[in-house]
């Protein structure tokens, strides 16, 4: 069974302040993983899609990374605009099958 | 840009009616998807449709069934609704595995 655990649960920073938000994965073959941001209320809107460890995709204030194990959503000089909740997913490789397992998601508070 | 509708943002029914839950795509994507999102579940997969008239189960598709007889068009209907499906429910399409997919705005639904 696909497995996605994304850490920490909740992240408050200061405008300015860089992180990162983890995603580790189980997927038995790895066709992508997904990063979404939502707003309260709203539905996910998709930022990235990484397909191989060593993949690294950027915007704006954004940069997703990706391993054999875990992605990482880095976060430079955050503003309070980019509060929101971030959701990562895999896809496993199986034929057409593009269904997707969601981790619970990190909840980003970045304050003025 | 991708357009996803669903047909109602908030929703109020009564234990044991019938709902039904709308979503249009605009993008003649071939997949479509319905979810529903929870507080510390995240986003799990109810029904899943790859083309016209098929439909698979999800995770969680017990308590509902789904409805694509025209291709941009992906129905939600609760047989019999219960307190237990209070919840927000998220339609997504996408063009194929690999491919991103676009969420709705979502419907918060609330069964008393």
């Amino acid at each position: 069974e696909d497995q996605v655990t994304q850490s920490p649960e909740a992240l408050r920073l200061q405008e300015g302040e860089s992180s990162s938000l983890n995603c580790s994965y189980t997927v038995s073959g790895l066709r992508g993983l997904f990063w979404y941001r939502q707003d309260p209320g709203k539905g996910p809107e998709f930022l990235f899609t990484l397909y191989s460890a060593g993949e690294e995709k950027e915007k704006e204030r954004l940069k997703a990374t990706l391993t054999k194990k875990e992605s990482f959503l880095h976060i430079t000089a955050p503003k309070p605009e980019d509060s929101a909740t971030y959701l990562c997913a895999v896809q496993r490789h199986t034929g057409a099958n593009s269904k997707l397992t969601f981790g619970k998601g990190i909840t980003l508070s970045v304050r003025p | 840009d991708v357009k996803v509708t669903q047909s109602s943002r908030y929703l109020v029914k009564r234990t044991g009616e019938k709902v039904f839950l709308e979503c249009v795509q605009d993008m003649d994507h071939e997949n479509m998807f319905w979810y529903r999102q929870d507080p510390g579940l995240g986003l799990r997969l109810i029904y899943f449709s790859y083309d016209v008239k098929m439909k698979e189960k999800g995770d969680i598709p017990e308590g509902y069934s789904v409805s694509r007889e025209k291709k941009e068009r992906f129905s939600l209907i609760l047989e019999s609704a219960s307190t237990n499906q209070t919840s927000m429910y998220l339609c997504a399409s996408t063009l194929g595995a690999s491919y991103e997919q676009y969420f709705g705005p979502g419907t918060r639904l609330t069964v008393t």
